[in-house]
């Protein structure tokens, strides 16, 4: 089974400080990870995804095997950043033969002016 | 918009009752997925459909039901409410259904189901 936990409901961090929403997972294959964002009153998007280790407004994430983490930082947080961030996991469905995502519980980012 | 709509925003009905959600994927794809998003379990994969047939389960309990229609579009059924029901549904869509590898999931506004 494959799960996915994000331990903090809540961040809040002042503008300019630097940012980590901390993910770790469990999966006994190869994961894939990626990071979810929703701001408010929008839809869910693709903030990024580990096999393309790019930075994507400013943000990265290291997928950790040993650690079996896929933090999301920032170096300088903005106002703009404030949103529900979930991290996710796609793993086999081996009776489908299908990829699924799992996604863990999310983790509102607060960014205090 | 061309992106994945979703049909009603909001429902409000009463337990016992049977409702039905309508999701249009964006154009082209031909996956749609179904998830369920509560306060206390999150995020949940409930069924995902590909050129209208089913192609995986999640934790979809039996009162739901999905189907996806040959223009592509999909409704997720779900009978006799109750009120642990009421969730946030979301539907996403992806060009190709997922076998052997990740293909990027686009999501919809959801539909805020309120079972009274």
């Amino acid at each position: 089974a494959q799960r996915v936990t994000q331990p903090e409901k809540l961040l809040s961090v002042f503008k300019g400080a630097p940012v980590e929403l901390k993910c770790n997972y469990s999966y006994s294959g190869s994961p894939e990870l990626f990071w979810y964002v929703q701001y408010s009153r929008q839809r869910l998007q693709l903030l990024l995804r580990h096999i393309s280790r790019e930075s994507i407004k400013g943000f990265t994430a290291d997928l950790n095997k040993g650690e079996t983490s896929f933090h999301l930082k920032k170096p300088f947080a903005q106002e703009e950043d404030s949103a529900m961030y979930y991290c996710a996991l796609s793993g086999l469905n081996s009776g489908a033969g299908s990829y699924q995502l799992t996604f863990g519980k999310g983790t509102k980012l607060s960014v205090i002016p | 918009d061309s992106g994945v709509t979703q049909t009603p925003k909001h429902l409000i009905t009463a337990t016992g009752q049977r409702v039905t959600l309508r999701c249009s994927p964006r154009s082209g794809d031909l996956s749609v997925y179904w998830y369920q998003q509560s306060l206390d379990q999150g995020l949940q994969f409930l069924i995902q459909y590909y050129n209208g047939e089913e192609r995986a389960k999640g934790n979809i309990l039996e009162r739901f039901s999905a189907q996806q229609f040959p223009d592509l579009h999909s409704e997720l059924n779900l009978s006799s409410l109750e009120l642990g029901d009421s969730a946030l549904y979301f539907c996403a869509s992806s060009v190709a259904d997922g076998r052997g590898f990740h293909n990027e999931q686009f999501f919809g506004p959801g539909t805020r189901l309120t079972v009274l």
